[in-house]
């Protein structure tokens, strides 16, 4: 079947203008998560959409940075104002069933955003 | 607070040798400990996972892994790696709490090499 996809696959932005990437799950899949991938940074949490419940926004760096999920479904995450420090790779995770229990994040391939 | 620890960034291994990547944890509760690789380009890909019972876990291509709760570990083996085991490997914890999964809290990552 089909795994969760992301668009675009790569992104090239000049600094200070806004980005929009775009994460679809697996369909079915009720939780939605944003990692950013980075060079000396490892893998950071940004943000986790479960349900229709409001989303833990704990991760995200700084208030450029937000991210909506419309239906339950497809997500996107929006950087404002860009800066070379966001120049990363945004992966993209979603898990089936109830939010309480031991459910694999199934990864879609990233988005790699430079900013130049 | 949750966090991972891999302690080696690289590790170059002979083809056929044994493997073991490294991992310790600091988690106030019985953890959720997760294993992924990522091969260049392409997205994370679990190789296996702990929730309860059983310490010692089986995983995809032939990988297993060690829960060790005294240590705080969760060690990565492979009793004979081949080339295409070279990728990066990283140990993960769920951040959730109360029975919820949460996301995902990551090591650094340890980047393989296999030698012919």
């Amino acid at each position: 079947g089909a795994g969760v996809s992301q668009s675009p696959s790569n992104k090239v932005t000049e600094k200070g203008k806004d980005v929009e990437l775009r994460c679809d799950p697996i369909s079915g899949h009720t939780a939605l998560y944003w990692y950013r991938q980075s060079l000396g940074q490892g893998l950071e949490f940004l943000i986790y959409f479960q349900g229709n419940s409001a989303p833990d926004k704990s991760g995200l760096p700084s208030d450029r940075f937000s991210a909506e999920r419309t239906g339950g479904s497809v997500s996107t995450l929006t950087i404002q104002r860009t800066q070379q420090e966001d120049s990363a790779v945004y992966l993209c995770a979603s898990t089936p069933g109830h939010p309480l229990g031991t459910n694999e994040q199934f990864f879609g391939p990233g988005t790699r955003l430079t900013v130049l | 607070a949750q966090s991972v620890t891999q302690p080696d960034i690289h590790i170059t291994v002979s083809e056929g040798a044994s493997l073991e990547l490294r991992c310790n944890y600091s988690y106030g509760a019985t953890p959720y400990l997760f294993w992924y690789v990522q091969s260049p380009g392409q997205g994370l890909q679990l190789l296996l996972k702990y929730f309860s019972g059983d310490t010692l876990v089986q995983g995809i291509k032939g990988f297993e892994a060690e829960f060790k709760r005294s240590q705080s570990s969760f060690n990565l083996r492979k009793p004979s790696v081949h080339w295409s085991d070279a990728a990066e490997y990283f140990c993960a914890v769920g951040a959730g709490y109360g029975g919820s999964q949460g996301n995902l809290i990551f090591g650094k990552g340890t980047k393989l090499s296999v030698k012919p």
